[in-house]
């Protein structure tokens, strides 16, 4: 398969605990997006690298997150003391500087 | 100035019918405008797009209508087929080259057999 990939599928927290979610993009992709879905919402955008450069954090992206993407290669986003409202399905999508953005399935969040 | 309002929030099509859905937008720096198409679980996929300087655009059975001068642009999907059942976004990219999308809220679209 060589679409967007992305791990873990559905994650379980505690709050207060941290989370990681990887993302391993199309392999010839140099730009690679994050973005947030919650339930009966269009995505909302994050962020997004070309190549190893983390171009544009939206305001969403509080202190506690981070997202990198050593290499160019794949990225991590990371949630450091989870809240409730971080509930919500990460999407990742890749793409060549072309316009048209590949999602993968997404990692869903569930902060108890 | 920064949304994309979509419509309807929902919509029921009988088999061959046709399913319009509606966007609206106020950012006129606007340059780019997909829609994409998401099942439950699944990621979006694009679907069709448009940039401003085009007035319509087809592939298949869906269209794009695009007004620039009222700031609408609308997905007509001809022949709705029950797999067609899915969410439908709208999306808007800004600034030019980014293609850091502002979705739609969304529109279920649920194709009677």
């Amino acid at each position: 398969d060589t679409g967007v990939s992305q791990n873990p599928r559905h994650k379980i927290t505690k709050r207060g605990q941290n989370v990681t979610f990887r993302c391993d993009p199309i392999s010839e992709h140099n730009r690679l997006y994050w973005y947030r879905q919650t339930l009966g919402q269009g995505p909302e955008f994050l962020t997004y690298f070309q190549n190893e450069a983390q171009l544009e954090k939206s305001r969403l992206l509080s202190d506690r997150f981070s997202a990198e993407r050593p290499k160019g290669s794949f990225s991590t986003l990371e949630i450091q003391r989870t809240e409730q409202g971080d509930s919500a399905m990460y999407l990742c999508a890749s793409s060549f500087s072309t316009g048209e953005l590949f999602f993968g399935e997404g990692s869903r969040l569930t902060v108890l | 100035q920064q949304q994309v309002k979509q419509s309807p929030q929902s919509l029921i099509v009988q088999k061959g019918g046709i399913s319009i859905i509606n966007c609206a937008y106020e950012n006129t720096a606007f340059d780019y405008f997909p829609w994409y198409q998401q099942f439950p679980g699944k990621g979006p996929a694009l679907l069709i797009a448009i940039r401003p300087d085009v007035s319509e655009k087809k592939e298949g059975r869906f269209t794009i209508s695009f007004n620039k001068s009222a700031k609408q642009f609308s997905l007509h999907i001809m022949d709705s087929q029950p797999g067609d059942s899915a969410t439908y976004f709208c999306a808007a990219s800004w600034p030019s080259g980014t293609y850091k999308y502002i979705f739609g809220t969304g529109t279920r679209l649920k194709v009677l057999a």
